[in-house]
């Protein structure tokens, strides 16, 4: 059974800051992982996708990172600002499935970003 | 971009009566979508996936015959939660699958609230 694991828990840091959220996974034998963010009592938006192929991917101040033989992604953010205050989760597919979008989550990164 | 979306955005319901939520996709078919709950402060947990023209898959745990999953068309999946329960208070989210390969969209979710 995969399991998804997001550290840290909760992150508060001040406006301009760069920051690392973690992501790791217990099967490496994932199609993807993908980032979304969460909005209080909304729903999910995607940020990013990474394919099992590729190392990273890079919108904007974002840049996510997959190293799957280890089971790690990491969400990086740079020059922080207090828009960027959201939850933000991984997710990848179950293990040993297609990729036909029964995703794991992990528990999310709730980040404050204070001015 | 994919675009999904999710009515209601909030419903409150008397205890025993049903409630139906409705998720379409507005630019794309989806053959499957995919009907997950989150609790306060948790993450989303999967409940079942919905194929169009076929019976739901629900994962284990879920009573299909609390949670009824009606996929009739290519862009419409409904949720009917029968005779509900404060149990079942609870923020139902749908998501599909984006045949263009970015991923998975989300729609805005249904905040259910039984008194």
């Amino acid at each position: 059974k995969q399991e998804v694991t997001q550290i840290p828990a909760a992150l508060s840091v001040p406006e301009g800051e760069n920051l690392v959220l973690n992501c790791s996974f217990t099967d490496s034998a994932i199609y993807n992982l993908q980032w979304f963010r969460q909005d209080p009592g909304k729903g999910l938006t995607s940020l990013l996708l990474i394919q099992s192929s590729q190392r990273e991917q890079t919108s904007g101040r974002l840049n996510a990172s997959l190293d799957k033989s280890s089971g790690r992604s990491t969400l990086y953010i740079a020059a922080s600002q207090p828009g960027d205050s959201a939850t933000y989760l991984c997710a990848v597919p179950y293990a040993g499935g297609t990729s036909y979008g029964k995703l794991t989550f992990g528990q999310g990164t709730i980040l404050t970003v204070h001015p | 971009g994919a675009v999904v979306s999710q009515h209601p955005s909030w419903v409150i319901c008397k205890s025993g009566t049903s409630v139906k939520i409705e998720c379409r996709s507005l630019d794309f078919q989806a053959t499957t979508m995919f009907w997950y709950r989150q609790f306060p402060k948790q993450s989303l947990m999967l409940m079942a996936t919905s194929n169009e023209g076929s019976k739901a898959t629900y994962e284990q745990g879920v009573e299909k015959d609390k949670f009824l999953i009606n996929h009739a068309s290519l862009t419409l999946s409904t949720l009917t939660v029968t005779s509900a329960h404060p149990e079942d208070s609870s923020f139902y989210i749908c998501s599909a699958r984006d045949l263009g390969g970015l991923g998975y969209t989300f729609g805005s979710g249904t905040r259910l609230t039984v008194v």
